[in-house]
Protein backbone atom coordinates (compact mmCIF):
# COMPACT_ATOMS: atom_id res chain seq x y z
CA UNK A 1 0.00 0.00 0.00
CA UNK A 2 0.70 3.64 -0.67
CA UNK A 3 2.44 6.23 2.33
CA UNK A 4 3.02 9.45 2.78
CA UNK A 5 5.69 11.25 4.53
CA UNK A 6 5.45 14.56 5.60
CA UNK A 7 9.39 15.08 7.95
CA UNK A 8 7.74 18.89 8.78
CA UNK A 9 5.42 18.74 12.38
CA UNK A 10 5.56 22.16 12.50
CA UNK A 11 6.92 25.33 10.58
CA UNK A 12 7.07 28.70 11.55
CA UNK A 13 7.83 31.11 8.28
CA UNK A 14 7.83 35.38 8.26
CA UNK A 15 4.72 36.83 6.62
CA UNK A 16 6.45 37.41 3.59
CA UNK A 17 9.14 35.17 3.04
CA UNK A 18 8.80 31.70 0.96
CA UNK A 19 7.86 28.93 1.94
CA UNK A 20 8.41 24.83 0.93
CA UNK A 21 6.84 22.22 2.61
CA UNK A 22 7.65 18.89 2.23
CA UNK A 23 6.30 15.63 0.89
CA UNK A 24 7.71 12.21 0.52
CA UNK A 25 5.57 9.25 -1.13
CA UNK A 26 5.98 5.59 -1.38
CA UNK A 27 4.39 3.97 -4.26
CA UNK A 28 4.90 1.21 -6.97
CA UNK A 29 3.54 3.20 -9.72
CA UNK A 30 2.62 6.40 -10.86
CA UNK A 31 1.05 7.76 -7.81
CA UNK A 32 -2.30 10.64 -7.71
CA UNK A 33 -0.49 13.27 -5.39
CA UNK A 34 -2.43 16.29 -3.67
CA UNK A 35 -2.15 18.84 -1.22
CA UNK A 36 -4.73 19.85 0.98
CA UNK A 37 -5.27 22.77 3.67
CA UNK A 38 -7.29 22.82 6.67
CA UNK A 39 -7.83 25.85 8.76
CA UNK A 40 -8.95 25.79 12.44
CA UNK A 41 -11.94 24.43 12.97
CA UNK A 42 -12.67 23.80 9.01
CA UNK A 43 -12.50 20.58 6.75
CA UNK A 44 -9.82 20.19 4.27
CA UNK A 45 -10.25 22.19 1.26
CA UNK A 46 -8.13 20.84 -1.70
CA UNK A 47 -5.05 23.17 -2.76
CA UNK A 48 -3.79 21.29 -6.06
CA UNK A 49 -3.42 18.18 -7.51
CA UNK A 50 -1.28 16.02 -9.79
CA UNK A 51 -2.13 12.91 -11.96
CA UNK A 52 0.28 13.06 -15.28
CA UNK A 53 1.82 15.33 -17.28
CA UNK A 54 3.51 18.76 -16.50
CA UNK A 55 5.77 17.81 -12.89
CA UNK A 56 5.09 21.69 -11.78
CA UNK A 57 1.64 22.17 -10.89
CA UNK A 58 -0.14 25.48 -9.64
CA UNK A 59 -2.89 25.89 -7.22
CA UNK A 60 -5.36 27.87 -5.56
CA UNK A 61 -4.19 30.78 -2.60
CA UNK A 62 -0.54 31.20 -5.36
CA UNK A 63 0.39 27.46 -4.27
CA UNK A 64 2.66 25.33 -6.77
CA UNK A 65 3.52 22.51 -6.31
CA UNK A 66 6.49 19.96 -8.24
CA UNK A 67 6.66 16.04 -8.55
CA UNK A 68 10.14 14.82 -8.28
CA UNK A 69 9.88 10.91 -9.66
CA UNK A 70 13.97 10.16 -8.52
CA UNK A 71 12.81 11.74 -5.07
CA UNK A 72 9.66 10.37 -4.38
CA UNK A 73 8.77 13.39 -3.33
CA UNK A 74 5.81 16.26 -4.16
CA UNK A 75 7.11 19.61 -2.14
CA UNK A 76 4.60 22.27 -1.60
CA UNK A 77 5.84 25.92 -2.51
CA UNK A 78 4.88 29.33 -2.22
CA UNK A 79 6.99 32.43 -2.85
CA UNK A 80 5.59 34.95 -0.08
CA UNK A 81 3.71 33.61 2.65
CA UNK A 82 0.66 35.57 4.16
CA UNK A 83 -0.60 35.85 7.23
CA UNK A 84 -3.76 34.10 6.10
CA UNK A 85 -1.86 31.12 5.10
CA UNK A 86 -1.56 29.96 8.94
CA UNK A 87 -3.23 26.91 8.63
CA UNK A 88 -2.17 22.76 8.68
CA UNK A 89 -1.26 21.44 5.38
CA UNK A 90 -2.04 17.55 4.10
CA UNK A 91 0.16 15.61 1.52
CA UNK A 92 -2.26 12.70 0.31
CA UNK A 93 -1.35 10.00 -2.02
CA UNK A 94 -4.27 7.87 -4.54
CA UNK A 95 -3.71 4.69 -6.25
CA UNK A 96 -5.26 2.68 -8.80
CA UNK A 97 -6.88 0.50 -5.78
CA UNK A 98 -8.99 3.44 -5.40
CA UNK A 99 -7.11 4.56 -1.38
CA UNK A 100 -6.05 7.26 -0.49
CA UNK A 101 -3.29 7.95 2.23
CA UNK A 102 -2.79 11.43 4.04
CA UNK A 103 -0.03 12.33 5.68
CA UNK A 104 0.27 13.26 9.28
CA UNK A 105 0.13 17.32 8.02
CA UNK A 106 2.48 20.19 8.45
CA UNK A 107 1.37 22.77 11.09
CA UNK A 108 2.16 26.65 9.34
CA UNK A 109 3.21 29.63 11.81
CA UNK A 110 3.25 32.92 10.19
CA UNK A 111 5.07 35.57 12.19
CA UNK A 112 4.54 39.00 11.52
CA UNK B 1 -24.53 24.40 -3.49
CA UNK B 2 -23.69 24.36 0.23
CA UNK B 3 -21.08 22.00 0.13
CA UNK B 4 -20.86 18.72 2.20
CA UNK B 5 -22.60 19.71 5.34
CA UNK B 6 -22.03 17.45 8.73
CA UNK B 7 -24.47 17.10 12.05
CA UNK B 8 -24.17 17.69 14.83
CA UNK B 9 -21.09 20.32 14.78
CA UNK B 10 -20.12 18.71 18.47
CA UNK B 11 -21.47 16.18 20.69
CA UNK B 12 -20.45 16.03 24.11
CA UNK B 13 -21.55 12.48 25.41
CA UNK B 14 -21.29 9.53 28.10
CA UNK B 15 -18.98 6.44 28.18
CA UNK B 16 -21.59 4.23 26.82
CA UNK B 17 -23.98 6.30 24.79
CA UNK B 18 -24.87 5.51 21.37
CA UNK B 19 -23.77 8.49 19.21
CA UNK B 20 -25.26 9.29 15.70
CA UNK B 21 -23.15 11.64 13.11
CA UNK B 22 -24.78 12.66 10.13
CA UNK B 23 -23.64 14.24 6.50
CA UNK B 24 -25.37 15.23 3.51
CA UNK B 25 -22.93 15.38 0.47
CA UNK B 26 -22.84 17.56 -2.57
CA UNK B 27 -25.56 16.88 -4.81
CA UNK B 28 -25.00 14.72 -7.65
CA UNK B 29 -21.63 13.14 -5.94
CA UNK B 30 -21.84 9.74 -6.16
CA UNK B 31 -18.92 8.89 -3.51
CA UNK B 32 -19.48 9.59 0.15
CA UNK B 33 -16.33 8.83 2.61
CA UNK B 34 -15.98 9.12 6.30
CA UNK B 35 -12.92 10.03 7.95
CA UNK B 36 -11.67 10.10 11.47
CA UNK B 37 -8.91 12.89 12.08
CA UNK B 38 -6.86 12.68 16.13
CA UNK B 39 -3.61 13.97 17.13
CA UNK B 40 -1.73 10.31 17.58
CA UNK B 41 -3.28 8.79 14.46
CA UNK B 42 -3.61 11.91 12.26
CA UNK B 43 -6.44 11.74 9.17
CA UNK B 44 -7.91 8.07 9.12
CA UNK B 45 -10.44 6.62 6.35
CA UNK B 46 -13.17 4.78 8.02
CA UNK B 47 -15.21 3.84 5.22
CA UNK B 48 -16.31 4.90 2.04
CA UNK B 49 -19.26 4.54 -0.20
CA UNK B 50 -20.20 4.51 -3.58
CA UNK B 51 -23.81 5.11 -5.01
CA UNK B 52 -25.09 4.34 -1.53
CA UNK B 53 -22.88 1.02 -1.68
CA UNK B 54 -20.67 0.36 0.85
CA UNK B 55 -17.73 -0.63 -0.89
CA UNK B 56 -14.66 -0.50 1.79
CA UNK B 57 -14.79 -0.91 5.48
CA UNK B 58 -11.29 -2.00 6.30
CA UNK B 59 -10.89 1.37 8.33
CA UNK B 60 -13.70 0.67 10.90
CA UNK B 61 -12.02 0.34 14.00
CA UNK B 62 -14.40 -2.40 15.14
CA UNK B 63 -18.36 -3.45 15.50
CA UNK B 64 -19.28 -1.24 17.62
CA UNK B 65 -18.82 1.34 14.71
CA UNK B 66 -21.45 1.28 11.95
CA UNK B 67 -22.16 3.37 8.69
CA UNK B 68 -24.88 3.53 6.43
CA UNK B 69 -25.78 4.98 3.46
CA UNK B 70 -29.96 4.93 3.04
CA UNK B 71 -30.06 7.75 0.00
CA UNK B 72 -27.46 9.12 -2.20
CA UNK B 73 -28.28 12.94 -0.04
CA UNK B 74 -27.86 11.20 3.36
CA UNK B 75 -25.33 9.20 5.48
CA UNK B 76 -25.23 7.76 9.25
CA UNK B 77 -21.98 6.99 11.29
CA UNK B 78 -23.16 5.42 14.25
CA UNK B 79 -20.61 4.52 18.19
CA UNK B 80 -23.01 1.94 19.78
CA UNK B 81 -21.47 1.66 22.56
CA UNK B 82 -19.20 5.10 23.00
CA UNK B 83 -15.73 5.06 24.44
CA UNK B 84 -13.52 7.93 25.42
CA UNK B 85 -10.80 6.34 23.00
CA UNK B 86 -13.46 7.33 20.09
CA UNK B 87 -12.92 10.74 20.81
CA UNK B 88 -12.20 12.51 17.60
CA UNK B 89 -13.27 14.88 14.64
CA UNK B 90 -15.14 13.28 12.57
CA UNK B 91 -14.86 14.12 8.91
CA UNK B 92 -17.71 13.17 5.92
CA UNK B 93 -16.12 14.13 2.18
CA UNK B 94 -18.06 13.03 -1.37
CA UNK B 95 -16.57 13.13 -4.62
CA UNK B 96 -17.71 12.61 -8.15
CA UNK B 97 -14.71 10.24 -9.22
CA UNK B 98 -13.05 8.07 -6.41
CA UNK B 99 -9.47 9.54 -7.15
CA UNK B 100 -8.99 11.74 -10.15
CA UNK B 101 -11.48 14.26 -8.46
CA UNK B 102 -11.21 16.31 -5.52
CA UNK B 103 -12.67 15.21 -2.38
CA UNK B 104 -15.09 17.96 -1.30
CA UNK B 105 -15.01 17.71 3.06
CA UNK B 106 -17.40 18.94 5.02
CA UNK B 107 -16.38 20.24 8.85
CA UNK B 108 -16.46 18.16 10.88
CA UNK B 109 -18.26 16.63 14.11
CA UNK B 110 -15.82 17.37 17.08
CA UNK B 111 -17.23 14.02 19.14
CA UNK B 112 -16.13 14.16 23.02
CA UNK B 113 -16.98 11.18 25.02
CA UNK B 114 -16.75 11.52 28.76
Amino acid sequence: AQSVTQPDIHITVSEGASLELRCNYSYGATPYLFWYVQSPGQGLQLLLKYFSGDTLVQGIKGFEAEFKRSQSSFNLRKPSVHWSDAAEYFCAVGSNNNDMRFGAGTRLTVKP
Amino acid sequence: DAGVIQSPRHEVTEMGQEVTLRCKPISGHDYLFWYRQTMMRGLELLIYFNNNVPIDDSGMPEDRFSAKMPNASFSTLKIQPSEPRDSAVYFCASSLWLIHNEQFFGPGTRLTVL
